[in-house]
């Protein structure tokens, strides 16, 4: 059984803070590892992948990967209103092509 | 990324029936996915939609309750059969482009009475 885990939250963090969001994964063959933005009720929107450990930088979002720990993360500086979501961990065993979503983090922000 | 459609956009069913959603993506694609997402809940695969064969269902769907129909490289179907009040979820299809980047559409809403 794959398992993605992620605290359910709410995290609420006020505005221009940072949010960090975390996800530890049980497969040592998962290859690669994504973060998806969900707004109440709309689709995932994929936000970044990331493929090799240590850190990835997007504008105001870096996932950071370690490997050898399990875990992948999402930090989000300057953090807005408009970042009130729930944020969904995937990973992925290539090989199958099969994709394993965690149960997600609401993030709140308060102004 | 791909432009994904989906319909219908939501549905109100009564139990027994059946509805079917359609899923087109405006460009080829090789794989397509079908998920659902309860209220609150995660995303749980339903089944990868393969062209030109049968989809291949993970564990605990079948294809009698969910046959899913991918004619081309670029429409999917999915149906939902002799639905009960627990298929009510939102029912989500996808694409993957490249070798691991996954878009979805934007999902059906279905409420069944």
């Amino acid at each position: 059984q794959k398992e993605v885990e992620q605290n359910s939250g709410p995290l609420s963090v006020p505005e221009g803070a940072i949010a960090s969001l975390n996800c530890t994964y049980s497969d040592r063959v998962s290859q690669s590892f994504f973060w998806y933005r969900q707004y109440s009720g709309k689709s995932p929107e994929l936000i970044m992948s990331i493929y090799s450990n240590g850190d990835k930088e997007d504008g105001r979002f870096t996932a950071q990967l370690n490997k050898a720990s399990q875990y992948v993360s999402l930090l989000i500086r300057d953090s807005q209103p408009s970042d009130s979501a729930t944020y969904l961990c995937a990973v992925n065993l290539e090989d199958f092509n099969k994709f394993y979503f965690g149960s997600g983090t609401k993030l709140n922000v308060k102004p | 990324s791909a432009v994904i459609s989906q319909k219908p956009s939501r549905d109100i069913c009564q139990r027994g029936t059946s509805l079917t959603i359609q899923c087109q993506v405006d460009s080829q694609v090789t794989m397509m996915f079908w998920y659902r997402q309860q209220p609150g809940q995660s995303l749980t695969l339903i089944a990868t939609a393969n062209q030109g064969s049968e989809a291949t269902y993970e564990s605990g769907f079948v294809i009698d309750k969910f046959p899913i129909s991918r004619p081309n490289l670029t429409f999917s179907t999915l149906t939902v059969s002799n639905m009960s009040p627990e298929d009510s979820s939102i029912y989500l299809c996808s694409v993957l482009q490249g070798a691991d980047t996954q878009y979805f559409g934007p999902g059906t809403r279905l409420t069944v009475l």
